[in-house]
């Protein structure tokens, strides 16, 4: 099955600050990565995603990158404010099989200092 | 509109209560999860209902019940639970194609059982 690996677990920047967080995955049929916000209290929010025929995609301040060849992909925020800080989780969706069962990296914490 | 709602927001139970939980969307989704959450952890599978019908039971014990009374509800009946139930229950759906992988969650039901 697939395995996914995430780093940092906590990361704190400064406010304006970027901030990366970088994920691994096993299985070289996954071809779907979203990634998801979870403030306290509240459920995950699916933020940006990318699919493997994509190298890079931007939204405002929030990008993320994918290497295939290496099996990872990042999340990068720019310019990051108070409100960016929350858990932020990594996933990695096989194609093949019929099955669409997201497997999730472990979160990273990030906090964001004014 | 992108939004899974969940009820109730939270819930408090004894060992020997029976309760039920409630997720409902209407985006069209064809399939809906069921997932525990435990303080800085990623969610993790529980149940997968696809077009109404159970796929996937990720060995859940038998205290936790699903149900999927049509394609917009669903439910998660619970009896003689035990303090390590205790967490975050979230619903998500998907449009469960290959053109679509995005997976939305609600906010979750917050259990404490006593």
């Amino acid at each position: 099955g697939e395995n996914v690996e995430q780093h940092p677990s906590t990361l704190s920047v400064q406010e304006g600050d970027s901030a990366v967080i970088k994920c691994t995955y096993s299985d070289s049929a996954s071809n779907y990565f979203p990634w998801y916000k979870q403030e306290l209290g509240k459920g995950p929010q699916l933020i940006i995603d990318i699919r493997s025929n994509v190298g890079e995609k931007k939204d405002q301040r929030i990008a993320v990158t994918l290497n295939k060849t290496a099996k990872h992909f990042s999340l990068h925020i720019t310019e990051t404010q108070p409100e960016d800080s929350a858990v932020y989780f990594c996933a990695a969706l096989p194609s093949s099989g019929g099955s669409y069962i997201p497997t999730f990296g472990r979160g990273t914490s990030l906090i964001v200092h004014p | 509109d992108t939004e899974v709602t969940q009820t109730p927001k939270h819930l408090v139970m004894g060992m020997t209560n029976k309760k039920s939980l409630k997720c409902e969307q209407h985006m069209g989704h064809r399939a809906m999860y069921w997932y525990k959450q435990k303080a800085k952890k990623p969610p993790e599978l529980m149940f997968v209902y696809s077009y109404e019908k159970l796929s996937i039971n990720e060995s859940v014990p038998s205290r936790f019940s699903p149900e999927c009374p049509n394609s917009s509800l669903l439910n998660l009946h619970l009896h003689a639970l035990q303090p390590e139930d205790s967490a975050l229950y979230l619903c998500a759906s998907s449009q469960e194609s290959l053109a679509s992988y995005e997976q939305y969650f609600g906010p979750g039901t917050r259990l404490t059982v006593t």
